[in-house]
């Protein structure tokens, strides 16, 4: 079955980077888009980035531009997130998940991993 | 982008049926038809329940359906349980990749 783990989250001073990964199987990794999305605490869902089969195409939402980049080694059927600049407000859940260029949906999802921005 | 509007907290009896709005702009629900709807239950990851407006996922219950008048997509649940209660969330597609998700709305079974 589909499965998405996360990994890499954890507690960062202000302004610092962190890379996170996720780790897909149990499909064709190299054939869907991949995304990445946030849940601060309490908070609702926020889409951060999208990236296509060969990662020649990718999209960032206006609140992390210049900030993120989202990047996949599909021998390794793996995505990343590189953050930079982390900022308090960064706080939140991060999942990855299974995107669909067909539907533009999030068909599976990881279990998320936590990251805290706190000095 | 702004997120689409969602209420805040819908609450219904077992049994019963309650719709979940989502309100967009033409940039986004009133222009593309990919809105989908996820599940989230407390401390658990999101679940797809529709995709496509109107599409259920294999395995969901056919008491959940969506629809789309306008620039609202709505959800609706009939013949709710009390395993229902969650966290919904619309999602459209607005372009170029990017996506923006409803507010949420938490769903309280009485």
């Amino acid at each position: 079955q589909v499965q998405l783990v996360e990994s890499g989250g954890g507690f960062i001073n202000p302004g610092g980077s962190l890379r996170l990964s996720c780790a897909a199987s149990g499909f064709t990794f190299s054939g869907y888009y991949m995304s990445w999305i946030r849940q601060a605490p309490g908070r609702g869902l926020e889409w951060l980035s999208y990236i296509s089969t060969t990662g020649s195409y990718t999209n960032y939402a206006d609140s992390v531009k210049g900030r993120l980049t989202i990047s996949r080694d599909n021998a390794k059927n793996s995505l990343y997130l590189q953050f930079n600049s982390l900022r308090v407000d960064d706080t939140a859940v991060y999942y990855c998940a299974r995107d669909t260029s067909t539907g533009w949906h999030f068909d599976s999802w990881g279990q998320g991993t936590l990251v805290t921005v706190s000095a | 982008q702004s997120a689409m509007t969602q209420p805040a907290s819908v609450s219904g009896s077992p049994g019963q049926s309650i719709t979940i709005s989502c309100t967009g702009t033409s940039s986004d629900v009133g222009t593309y038809n990919p809105v989908s709807w996820y599940q989230q239950h407390p401390g658990k990851a999101p679940k797809l329940i529709i995709f496509d407006v109107t599409k259920r996922p294999s395995g969901i219950s056919d008491r959940f359906s969506g629809s789309m008048s306008g620039n609202t997509a709505s959800l609706t649940i009939s013949g709710l349980q009390a395993e229902d209660e969650a966290d919904y969330y619309c999602c459209s597609y607005v372009g170029r990749g990017s996506r923006v998700f409803g507010g949420g709305t938490k769903l309280t079974v009485l």
